[in-house]
């Protein structure tokens, strides 16, 4: 059973940054590439970021780019998400998502980034 | 704004059948069968209903239904049940830089 787990999320200061994590298991996770999707409080989904199997190509959306660095650790199935210079509207619950033939199908249960001084 | 278009809402009593569109560019729906359709159920992940346009994972009961014509998705929900009442989302391939692109989300409300 495909299993991902977010942990990071919590209250930051605008302009602070955080760090989040997704542990990965039930599937070969140097099989996939993996992503990263936002969901702001009452509204839609919001794709992040992706990265491929070996970490050599990363592609982010562009009103994060600049802000973001998707990284992952095959060694130990995990994947990360540093976010820079967070303002408000990027409070939101982030969900780890594994990226399978041509789109996300398997999602974490998300951890919530709130934003506020 | 979203990158794909759903209408906001949807209803249906039970029994009925609901169909939710969604409408996106040559860029996207119109430039790949990679479409797909997600339910979320309030403070729940999103779960995979339909994809590559059509095609259903192993558990999703045979009422839901997708297709696709031009820049134009759909997905049909039959024998609408109770347990349908919740949020769907579009979504599509959109190749180059961007990946993947989702719609606004349509609340499928169950009268």
């Amino acid at each position: 059973e495909v299993q991902l787990v977010e942990s990071g999320g919590g209250l930051v200061q605008p302009g602070g940054s955080l760090r989040l994590s997704c542990a990965a298991s039930g599937f070969t996770f140097t099989g996939n590439w993996m992503s990263w999707v936002r969901q702001a409080p009452g509204k839609g989904l919001e794709w992040v970021a992706n990265i491929n199997q070996d970490g050599s190509e990363k592609y982010y959306v562009d009103s994060m780019k600049g802000r973001l660095i998707i990284s992952r650790d095959n060694a130990v199935n995990s994947l990360f998400l540093q976010m820079n210079s967070l303002t408000a509207e990027d409070t939101a619950v982030y969900y780890c998502a594994r990226w399978g033939h041509y789109l996300i199908d398997y999602w974490g249960q998300g951890t919530l980034v709130t934003v506020s001084s | 704004q979203s990158a794909l278009t759903q209408p906001p809402s949807a209803s249906g009593s039970p029994g009925q059948s609901v169909t939710i569109s969604c409408t996106g560019t040559s860029s996207d729906i119109g430039g790949y069968n990679y479409v797909a359709w997600y339910q979320q159920h309030p403070g729940k992940a999103p779960k995979l209903m339909i994809y590559e346009v059509s095609k259903r994972p192993s558990g999703v009961p045979d009422r839901f239904s997708g297709s696709k014509s031009g820049n134009t998705a759909s997905l049909t929900v039959s024998g609408l049940q109770a347990e349908d009442e919740a949020d769907y989302y579009c979504g599509s391939y959109a190749g180059g830089n961007i990946h993947w692109v989702f719609g606004g989300g349509t609340k499928l409300t169950v009268l």
